[in-house]
């Protein structure tokens, strides 16, 4: 089965340091990868998407996200975080090329990042 | 134009009752999920519709749980009788078939069974 790996569960930074969140997914097909944003208290939304071309995908924010195919891994990464990015972050996967299923979601990482 | 809208924000409610939570998914997306938020379990996928019709609903814990979708634009996720380990965070989101996967959520509704 299809699963999501996200490596840690909380992550807590000071202002200004970079932000590195591993994501990994097991699938051997084509993929749509996503990472969500969950601020405190709301709901999630998309802060960015990789479906195919550029591995580098920028999204909202500064946040940006690196397609490794050969690693199956799809890590977010910012390089100076304010203390508005704490929040709750999940990836996901759409292991069947986006046009049909569901998301799968890793277990998500929370960030607390220190004023 | 409106996103996908969830009622009730919150409830509470005593073991044995029956809790109802409605969705709304938004105008033109053919898919609808919902799924549950813990603590110890993270998001958890219950069901999902495509075109109103059950697609998958290997995430639904147990009988006591049912969902129902009986047109494009509403659906309904029922606990009865509801437990204290039901309480979470519910979200309910669509999506279309054109898009690349994309998920829309819902606010959520907080479930608390005493």
């Amino acid at each position: 089965a299809q699963s999501v790996s996200q490596h840690n569960h909380h992550v807590i930074l000071s202002e200004a340091a970079s932000l590195e969140l591993g994501c990994n997914y097991s699938y051997g097909g084509t993929v749509n990868l996503f990472w969500y944003v969950q601020y405190p208290g709301q709901h999630l939304q998309l802060l960015l998407k990789y479906f195919s071309g550029d591995p580098l995908v920028k999204g909202i924010k500064g946040f940006e996200a690196e397609f490794i195919k050969s690693k199956f891994s799809f890590n977010l990464r910012k390089p100076s975080v304010q203390w508005s990015d704490t929040a709750e972050y999940f990836c996901a996967v759409n292991a069947e090329g986006g046009s049909q299923g569901n998301l799968i979601f890793g277990k998500g990482t929370k960030l607390s990042v220190k004023p | 134009d409106a996103g996908v809208i969830q009622s009730p924000r919150h409830e509470v409610t005593e073991m044995g009752q029956e809790v109802t939570l409605r969705c709304k998914p938004i105008s033109g997306h053919d898919y609808l999920f919902w799924y549950r938020q813990t603590m110890m379990r993270g998001l958890e996928l219950l069901i999902y519709f495509n075109n109103n019709v059950p697609i998958d609903d290997s995430g639904m814990p147990e009988d006591r749980f049912s969902a129902k979708m009986p047109n494009a634009s509403f659906s309904t996720l029922k606990i009865q009788p509801s437990e204290p380990r039901d309480s979470a965070v519910y979200f309910c989101a669509s999506r279309t078939t054109l898009n690349t996967g994309e998920l829309f959520f819902g606010e959520g509704s907080r479930l608390t069974v005493l």
